[in-house]
């Protein structure tokens, strides 16, 4: 079965403060996403990457997929009080047919 | 367009029950995915549910069951209710079985069971 690590676990941090979330797994994924989820809500997709060494950016979110396609990064440049809640990446693990979320990232950030 | 809703929003019930949680998949949509969410933790797969069909299941025990309708709603039953079964329960819908596709997630239900 594939494992999504993600770390920090939580985070805490001043507005303006960049920060970087990781997405680790010792297995191949063909494609990655990211969600953010509030708390009440379900988790909403802010981005799929395909390619190993892909980088996308979305307003002040830059995403990552490593070159061999066993991790991701997200980091945030200049954190807003609204980028608080949880990271999730997440993943389909095509072996077993079961779609894998991470452990969870959560960020709180402070005004 | 329409989201994905889910009923109820909340929901408690105590040991040994039995509980029918329901989704409504996004317009066009056929096929729904079921997730268990406990406090701190992140979405574990119970199983999709692709044009009526069971297309990929969970490590979930047979009394988490599922069901698709013609109109591609779908309904999670689980029977023998347990404390651990606590939880916030998600359904998403996607056009197209299996991972290429984008999934939109429901605002959820939770379920408390005392």
């Amino acid at each position: 079965t594939q494992l999504l690590e993600q770390s920090p676990q939580f985070l805490s941090i001043q507005e303006g403060e960049n920060l970087t979330v990781y997405c680790n797994s010792s297995s191949v994924f063909s494609s990655l996403q990211w969600y953010r989820q509030e708390p009440g809500e379900g988790p909403v997709l802010l981005v799929t990457v395909v390619t190993g060494g892909e980088v996308k950016k979305l307003k002040r979110l830059t995403f990552q997929f490593g070159d061999a396609r066993k991790d991701s990064s997200l980091h945030i440049t200049a954190a807003q009080p609204g980028d608080t809640g949880l990271y999730l990446c997440a993943g389909w693990d095509s072996g077993t047919y079961k779609y894998i979320f991470g452990t969870g990232t959560r960020l709180k950030v402070l005004a | 367009e329409t989201g994905v809703t889910q009923s109820p929003t909340h929901l408690i019930k105590t040991r040994g029950q039995q509980v029918t949680l329901r989704c409504s998949s996004q317009s066009g949509h056929n096929t729904v995915s079921w997730y268990q969410q406990a406090l701190g933790q992140g979405p574990q797969f119970i199983f999709q549910y692709y044009r009526e069909e069971e297309n990929g299941r969970g490590n979930f025990p047979p009394r988490f069951s599922g069901l698709q309708f013609p109109n591609y709603s779908s309904e999670l039953n689980v029977n023998a209710l347990e404390l651990d079964d606590s939880a916030l329960y998600l359904c998403a819908s996607s056009l197209g079985g299996g991972y290429q596709e984008t999934q939109y997630f429901g605002p959820g239900t939770r379920l408390l069971v005392l």
